[in-house]
């Protein structure tokens, strides 16, 4: 009964490859995020979806593309991965999209780049 | 602009101590202001938030106090156990409109028992 579930935990691969990270929370909510903690624990925003429309766009490279089929779900896939990708990957939601919601991250998902 | 200053880096104390950690912002209309542990290889969990009207929160063993003048807000663990070791982010909202938090560095508190 995880609230926000992503996956995989863990995720090894080599460089050049595309990889997706699936993400669903269960808590009726209608913004999910998807944020990047690098190695040295900087927690930054990439993107945040309400509803399935975009409403976040950081400055992310385009390799980087959001999905969201519905307000439950929302999966990030990476083309042509490169060694700086490495990173911890958490998905997160909240009940709106307004300040002041209480951000809610799931387990995160480990991205290791070789 | 996204600027967020957290202090200090790391803060190792003796169990039974006081801990106090200090966030700077730049967002002179920012309205929301959490703060966030992260235990070693979990998520980040959101410990007290305080909004603007307010300048004091506290539950149990912890509080946050708001200075909007200064743009600084500080938090504060009392009585501090092993079980509060771990890195404390501040994440103040970004007001654009949407619910952006920008993260501070991280404070890395160690308690020593």
């Amino acid at each position: 009964d995880t609230a926000v579930s992503q996956t995989p935990k863990y995720l090894v691969t080599q460089m050049g490859n595309d990889k997706s990270i699936k993400c669903e929370q269960n808590l009726g909510h209608d913004t999910m995020y998807w944020y990047k903690q690098d190695s040295k624990k900087f927690l930054k925003i990439m993107f945040s979806y309400n509803n399935k429309e975009l409403i976040i766009n950081e400055t992310v490279p385009n390799r980087f593309s959001p999905k969201s089929p519905d307000k439950a779900h929302l999966n990030l896939h990476i083309n042509s991965l490169e060694l700086g990708d490495s990173a911890v990957y958490f998905c997160a939601s909240s009940q709106g999209r307004g300040s002041g919601n209480t951000i809610y991250f799931g387990e995160g998902s480990w991205l290791t780049v070789v | 602009g996204e600027n967020v200053e957290q202090h200090p880096s790391t803060l190792s104390v003796q169990e039974g101590d006081s801990a106090v950690i200090k966030c700077t912002y730049s967002d002179s209309a920012s309205n929301y202001f959490p703060w966030y542990k992260q235990e070693l290889g979990k998520r980040p969990q959101l410990i007290i938030d305080i909004r603007s009207n307010v300048g004091e929160k506290k539950d149990q063993r912890i509080a946050v106090t708001l200075n909007k003048t200064a743009k600084h807000f500080s938090l504060h663990i009392t009585e501090t156990q092993p079980e509060d070791s771990a890195v404390y982010f501040c994440a103040p909202n970004f007001s654009g409109g949407y619910n952006k938090l920008i993260f501070g560095a991280g404070t890395r508190l160690a308690v020593h028992p």
